[in-house]
């Protein structure tokens, strides 16, 4: 079982700061890697999927990058609001199968 | 659009009842997958099915069993339940997963369940 480390493990902004996470992952035999948005008594929501080195993603205020090569994908939030708050999940494929190993998640909460 | 549908979506068993989780999608997706959630820890496998017809072990199979009844439907079953199974259960859908897969995973909105 790989081990994937997201940090930082909570996290709180004002609104309007901009802000970043880091997910780290082994970097032998890696596949693709999944971002997921997960809100309180809500299920997981797909953000992103990273495939290549060097991948960059970008959906509205959010983003992220991928570097295959030593192991790390980073989430940026630009400008966060309270609708942001929620803990966001990386789960990467290094296995060559159907497997994706999800870490804990950061949790991150958006004051107004 | 229903996506991912589970139930029951809370459930209270007694130590050594059995259920069935029952999940359902309807977006035609090949892989489906059961996880649990504890707390501080991350989504972990229980069983997966990459298409129709087979069914492999995850992270935690111990303690339960699958059945992929066909392209729409895949059940989790505790036989014999035990306190340790208390966690927050989701049943997740895929597209087929080749090398490097567009599309992430579609989550149902999971099942709670206690056992005492």
């Amino acid at each position: 079982i790989l081990n994937v480390e997201q940090s930082p493990q909570s996290l709180h902004v004002q609104e309007g700061d901009s802000t970043n996470f880091t997910c780290s992952f082994p970097s032998s035999n890696f596949y693709a890697l999944h971002w997921y948005r997960w809100e309180t008594a809500k299920s997981p929501e797909a953000l992103f999927v990273m495939t290549l080195n060097g991948d960059e993603k970008k959906k509205g205020r959010i983003s992220a990058t991928l570097n295959t090569k030593e192991g790390y994908s980073y989430l940026y939030i630009k400008g966060s609001q309270p609708e942001d708050s929620a803990t966001y999940l990386c789960a990467p494929n290094t296995s060559g199968t159907y497997k994706y190993i999800f870490g804990t998640g950061t949790r991150l909460k958006v004051l107004a | 659009n229903a996506g991912v549908t589970q139930t029951p979506k809370f459930q209270v068993l007694k130590t050594g009842q059995s259920m069935t989780l029952q999940c359902a999608q309807d977006m035609n997706h090949n892989s489906m997958y059961w996880y649990r959630q504890d707390p501080g820890m991350g989504l972990r496998l229980i069983y997966y099915s990459a298409s129709e017809g087979t069914t492999d072990k995850g992270e935690v199979p111990n303690g339960y069993n699958v059945s992929r009844l066909n392209k729409r439907e895949f059940s989790l079953r505790l036989e014999s339940a035990a306190p340790s199974q208390t966690s927050v259960y989701f049943c997740a859908s895929s597209e087929v997963q080749v090398q490097g897969t567009r599309y992430g995973y579609t989550f149902g909105s999971g099942t709670r369940l206690t056992v005492v």
